[in-house]
């Protein structure tokens, strides 16, 4: 099974400063599947990038996606209030999704 | 646009079966090209894909699961089911039904469900 590890586990910033988040993947991942979430404490999670790179709908550009192969990133340029929470990496593979242990971006 | 809204009951009792319902609102399932999934979250943990049902009726779920999961449909009621049978505490959840389309990522999700499996 293709395991996704996320790091940091995580991470002290302001608002207004810049996050920077990591994706591994055990295995190589098509850039197609791979999808990154935000989850606010008792929501659902949201989708924020797909195909690695490409912003779903309504997201502002304040987020972005990159990466190829193993390793992906997820960056937010400037944090909003309303961004401090767990991000989650996605990958499909196999018939099957598995999603990354997540990522939390606190104050 | 596209809602999802779970509904189920919240305690299920140890060996039994969890049944859980998503109602679709604002779309069809039976829109060609989009796939109707169920995600669990355990209590302050990740998310673990369960499954989903295609528009034809096809379902495929995560292995893990060793066969405990269906998911089924009701088209003329533009639902779809998940039933989990011998759950145990290890099935405590937060349930949530989800949409993926052609980019494979889950765009559209329920609010979510929990269910405590418990005597």
């Amino acid at each position: 099974e293709l395991v996704l590890t996320q790091s940091p586990g995580t991470l002290s910033l302001s608002p207004g400063e810049r996050a920077t988040l990591s994706c591994r993947a055990s295995q190589s991942v098509r850039s197609s599947y791979l999808a990154w979430y935000r989850q606010r404490p008792g929501q659902a999670p949201r989708l924020l990038i797909y195909g690695a790179s490409s912003r779903a709908t309504g997201i502002p550009d304040r987020f972005s996606g990159s990466g190829s192969g193993t390793d992906f990133t997820l960056t937010i340029s400037r944090l909003e209030p309303e961004d401090f929470a767990v991000y989650y990496c996605q990958q499909y593979s196999g018939s099957a999704w598995t999603f990354g242990q997540g990522s939390k971006v606190e104050i | 646009q596209v809602q999802l809204q779970e509904s189920g009951p919240g305690l299920v009792k140890p060996s039994q079966t969890l049944s859980l319902t998503c109602t679709v609102s604002g779309g069809s399932i039976n829109s060609g090209g989009y796939y109707w999934s169920w995600i669990r979250q355990h209590p302050g943990k990740g998310l673990e894909w369960i499954g989903y049902i295609y528009n034809t009726g096809s379902s495929y779920y995560n292995p893990s699961l060793k066969s405990r999961a269906s998911i089924s449909r009701d088209t003329s009621k533009n639902q779809f089911s998940l039933k989990l049978s011998s759950v145990t505490a290890a099935d405590t959840a937060v349930y949530y039904c989800a949409r993926h389309g052609s980019m494979y990522a889950f765009d559209i999700w329920g609010q979510g469900t929990m269910v405590t499996v418990s005597s």
